[in-house]
């Protein structure tokens, strides 16, 4: 079966840090692959999403970026952080089947960065 | 204004009372789903629909695609059954990528 693994569950960062939060599938092959933010008090926001190994696009201009290094791998990082980087990350994934509309999500990261 | 807008915000209920839970959006789209977030964060997959009604033990979801409108129904409320419930939509054209809804925090009493 299918499954999301996603880390750290949680993570309280200094500003001007560094982050690497990394998220893996496991039980299938050429996923499209998303991460999405949500800041507080508002809804899940796509932040970038990849259809393939290196193909990664962004959704809003942020101080954030990505990257996929193999298949089933997407890392979300950061070179420093802001305050306003705080807030709950979701990977998520779908089959690259034509039409699905199948959505499978990981377990979440809460970032705070003080 | 957002596309995909939910009510309420929030809910309160007692032990074993139904509970409707509102989605409505504006653009068209291929998919709609609803999600469960614990206060851990983890969100877990309720439903996804395209059109009609879903059953899952005292779960229920409808669409009306003509009236672009989804509603998440729970009867026989329970505390476990308190959370985030969370819309969202795959816009049509856009495969996978999901537009959410703020999220509806229902708590459940005893």
């Amino acid at each position: 079966s299918q499954t999301i693994h996603q880390w750290p569950a949680t993570l309280v960062q200094p500003v001007g840090s560094p982050l690497s939060l990394e998220c893996t599938v496991e039980g299938t092959s050429n996923p499209n692959l998303y991460w999405y933010r949500q800041a507080a008090g508002r809804g899940l926001q796509l932040l970038f999403y990849s259809v393939g190994i290196g193909q990664i696009s962004s959704e809003v201009p942020q101080n954030l970026s990505a990257s996929r290094p193999q298949d089933r791998q997407f890392i979300l990082s950061s070179k420093k952080l802001l305050l306003s980087d705080s807030g709950f990350y979701l990977c998520a994934w779908s089959p690259r089947r034509t039409g699905s509309t199948e959505a499978f999500f990981g377990q979440g990261t809460r970032l705070t960065v003080v | 204004k957002n596309e995909v807008e939910q009510s309420p915000q929030n809910l309160t209920a007692q032990e074993g009372e139904f509970i409707t839970i509102n989605c409505s959006y504006s653009v068209g789209i291929s998919a709609l789903h609803w999600l469960q977030q614990h206060p851990g964060g983890g969100i877990v997959s309720l439903f996804m629909l395209s059109s009609g009604k879903k059953k899952h033990g005292r779960l229920i979801a409808t669409i009306n695609i003509q009236e672009k409108h989804s509603s998440l129904h729970i009867t026989a409320s329970h505390p476990r059954d308190s959370a985030v419930y969370i819309c969202a939509v795959s816009l049509t054209g856009t495969a996978s990528k999901l537009t959410f809804g703020t999220g509806t925090r229902l708590q459940v009493t005893l």
